[in-house]
């Protein structure tokens, strides 16, 4: 069974930092591109970053550029998602898929709230 | 970027209707349109991709149709399950982009 879990949501001051992890299994982490995805509380999704297979390329949201860095560790087949410089409008719950045609799956999100 | 409007953003409709969702890209994305359903609570889950490909386990009342910038998610026959809000989201280009969502409830 394919699982992907978040960690390491939680509050966190503007400007401050906070690093995001999804442990997967279930599938050749390897193997496939990973995406962060987010939702601001009752708002629509939003893509923030995805990663390569390999780890070599990597997508930002404008936004987001400069400020967050995904990057992967195959060995440990986990996604992280590291936010510098956090704003208010950051807050959301996130979440990390895999999604390449019917390869689909999402984990259950985590929450960040940027507030003082 | 390119932009994804989806419509409408609420629609109210009756057990055994058929409904039908747009989505309109600001340009051409040929097929690389995905369709989401997203229960209250709950992460979203893939229903169509790459316009027209039902995935797996999904049941059979939902289609999807278009190609190049129109496209339209279909339930033919609308159950008390599919209430929920659902999403478009091109895979065209970098950045991807979501569409901004319809809310289906019944009537």
């Amino acid at each position: 069974e394919v699982q992907l879990v978040e960690s390491g949501g939680g509050l966190v001051q503007p400007g401050r930092s906070l690093k995001l992890s999804c442990a997967a299994s279930g599938f050749t982490f390897s193997n496939y591109g990973m995406h962060w995805i987010r939702q601001a509380p009752t708002k629509g999704l939003e893509w923030v970053a995805s990663i390569s297979p390999s780890g070599g390329s990597t997508y930002y949201r404008d936004s987001v550029k400069g400020r967050f860095t995904i990057y992967r560790d195959n060995a440990k087949s986990t996604l992280y998602l590291q936010m510098d410089s956090l704003r208010s409008e950051d807050t959301a719950t996130y979440y990390c898929a895999t999604d390449e045609d019917s390869h689909s799956y999402w984990g259950q999100g985590v929450m960040v709230t940027v507030s003082s | 970027d390119i932009q994804m409007t989806q419509s409408p953003s609420f629609l109210s409709a009756s057990v055994g209707d058929r409904v039908t969702i747009n989505c309109k890209a600001s340009q051409n994305i040929n097929r690389y349109l995905n369709w989401y359903q997203q229960k209250l609570g709950e992460a979203p889950k893939l229903l169509i991709y790459n316009a027209n490909s039902l995935q797996t386990g999904i049941p059979s009342r939902f289609s999807g149709s278009g190609s190049g910038t129109d496209f339209t998610l279909t339930i033919s026959s609308l159950q008390p399950e599919d209430v929920a809000t659902y999403f478009c989201l091109q895979h065209n280009s970098w950045p991807r982009t979501f569409g901004g969502g319809t809310k289906l409830e019944l009537k």
